[in-house]
């Protein structure tokens, strides 16, 4: 399984940032994985965000939950993230990644996309 | 939510034994899984559910977990062991659900 992230890497404050990550290897559809969204602002450790089954049911991470949408597209085998009203708090790189129904972990995870919050 | 208390950094020779540690209040009641992240790269998966090694990652990685520290342990340690670790544990009683720990830096000496 391989996951790549894209999307664009600056984005000016209040704007909505938008990524896309994109699954190979893998179906997307499959039963037994949550696919997640992952920060680490520079010199930090990893900051979960949320998560989406694939039936579309979410979790998100509460001190961003009002901000925060992932959704799926099965068809195209990808899932994204949309965070509104960014400041320069939320620069950062941000990772895609695959996680188990039952497992609790992230087994693969996308190579990361900086995203920069500047006017 | 879960606190994840990690020290900031540890330092090891080479062929000598690193323990980098995982503080978190009963955290011995939970699985305890650890990430392995060089410069520039996503983090790597190298222990889970306390014990358990991912294939390809070597048998130097091991860990416990008891009371309120887990434990990362690499022996042998090689100059490609250089990194930063993290902890990461499923925290069900609340909705924060996955929590980090505040990272290690490894450096060999």
């Amino acid at each position: 399984v391989q996951l790549q992230e894209s999307g664009p890497g600056l984005v000016k404050p209040s704007q909505t940032l938008s990524l896309t990550c994109t699954v190979s290897g893998g179906s997307i559809n499959s039963s037994a994985y949550y696919w997640t969204w992952i920060r680490q602002p520079a010199g930090k450790g990893p900051e979960w965000i949320g998560r989406i089954y694939t039936s579309g049911s979410s979790n998100y991470n509460p001190s961003l939950k009002s901000r925060v949408t992932i959704s799926v597209d099965t068809s195209k085998n990808q899932f994204s993230l949309k965070l509104s009203s960014v400041t320069a708090a939320d620069t950062a790189v941000y990772y895609c990644a695959r996680g188990g129904l039952s497992l609790f972990y992230f087994d693969f995870w996308g190579p990361g996309t900086l995203v920069t919050v500047s006017s | 939510s879960y606190v994840l208390t990690q020290p900031p950094s540890v330092s090891v020779a080479p062929g000598k034994t690193a323990r980098i540690t995982c503080g978190g209040n009963n955290i011995g009641t939970k699985s305890v899984h650890w990430y392995q992240q060089k410069p520039g790269q996503a983090p790597v998966l190298v222990i889970y559910y306390d014990t358990d090694r991912p294939s390809g990652i070597p048998e130097r990685f091991s860990g416990s977990n008891s009371g309120n520290t887990a434990t990362l342990t690499i022996s042998g340690v090689e100059a490609g062991d250089e990194a930063d670790y993290y902890c990461q544990v499923w925290d069900s009683s609340s909705d924060h659900l996955y929590v980090f720990g505040t990272g290690t830096k490894v450096t060999v000496l």
